[in-house]
């Protein structure tokens, strides 16, 4: 059974551009969520997947997407890139849709700097 | 809106010391409460959820619905424990999971 996994581990980026980040969901994980963690915060609620559907959304603008693959993996799209996207991003699969009572397994996270 | 607070940014106690993380939220429903730890260099991940009621690494909460209060406990320290720890909340299970800003634990040899 391999764990999630996230890439890339770090980029940086400039202010206006458009950044991909990726996640391979923990095997048989049908479900996953982003988080966005601010230095200094605890993880922030972007969005979640559910077999390929949306599956609730927290409160960020819409030009941060996602995409949720048949394989189950993912991944998290920011376009015009601002200097608060400067974050850890955490990606984390789960079995079963439920944003809170499934066990949530998390990856390492992508840190992002925009300049 | 619901919010999770966690007091204290850092706490240190010394090996063998009882330890007690501070987390108080606010929301007016019945939540789902947990606490999510983060070793160096490791990923975040699940401690214990209120639902279980149950024990991890010697790690117990209790929910006190009267003093919105989920405060972690552990009787004596490790210096194992050292770690950052995420109190969070759902408003039910379906809904999406809000974290406290962490407490950083440091164990004192």
């Amino acid at each position: 059974e391999t764990g999630v996994t996230q890439s890339p581990t770090h980029l940086i980026k400039t202010r206006g551009q458009q950044v991909t980040l990726r996640c391979s969901s923990q095997s048989g994980h049908n479900t996953v969520s982003w988080y966005q963690q601010a230095l200094g915060q605890g993880p922030q609620f972007i969005f979640q997947y559910y077999r390929e559907e949306e599956n609730g959304r927290g409160n960020f603008p819409p030009r941060f997407s996602g995409l949720q693959f048949p394989n189950y993996s993912s991944e998290l799209n920011v376009n015009a890139l601002e200097l608060d996207d400067s974050a850890l991003y955490h990606c984390a699969s789960s079995w079963g849709g439920r944003a809170s009572t499934d066990t949530q397994y998390f990856g390492p996270g992508t840190r992002l700097t925009v300049l | 809106a619901q919010r999770v607070t966690q007091p204290e940014k850092l706490l240190s106690v010394f090996k063998g010391a009882p330890v007690e993380l501070k987390c108080n939220y606010s929301y007016s429903g019945s939540p789902e409460l947990f606490w999510y730890v983060q070793y160096s260099r490791q990923r975040l991940q699940l401690l214990l959820r209120h639902i279980s009621r149950e024990s991890i690494k010697g790690f117990t909460a209790d929910l006190n619905k009267g003093e919105t209060s989920f405060h972690l406990k552990k009787p004596f320290a490790q210096e194992e424990d050292s770690a950052m720890y995420y109190c969070a909340l759902s408003r039910n299970r379906d809904d999406k999971i809000i974290f406290g800003k962490g407490t950083r634990l440091h164990i004192l040899p």
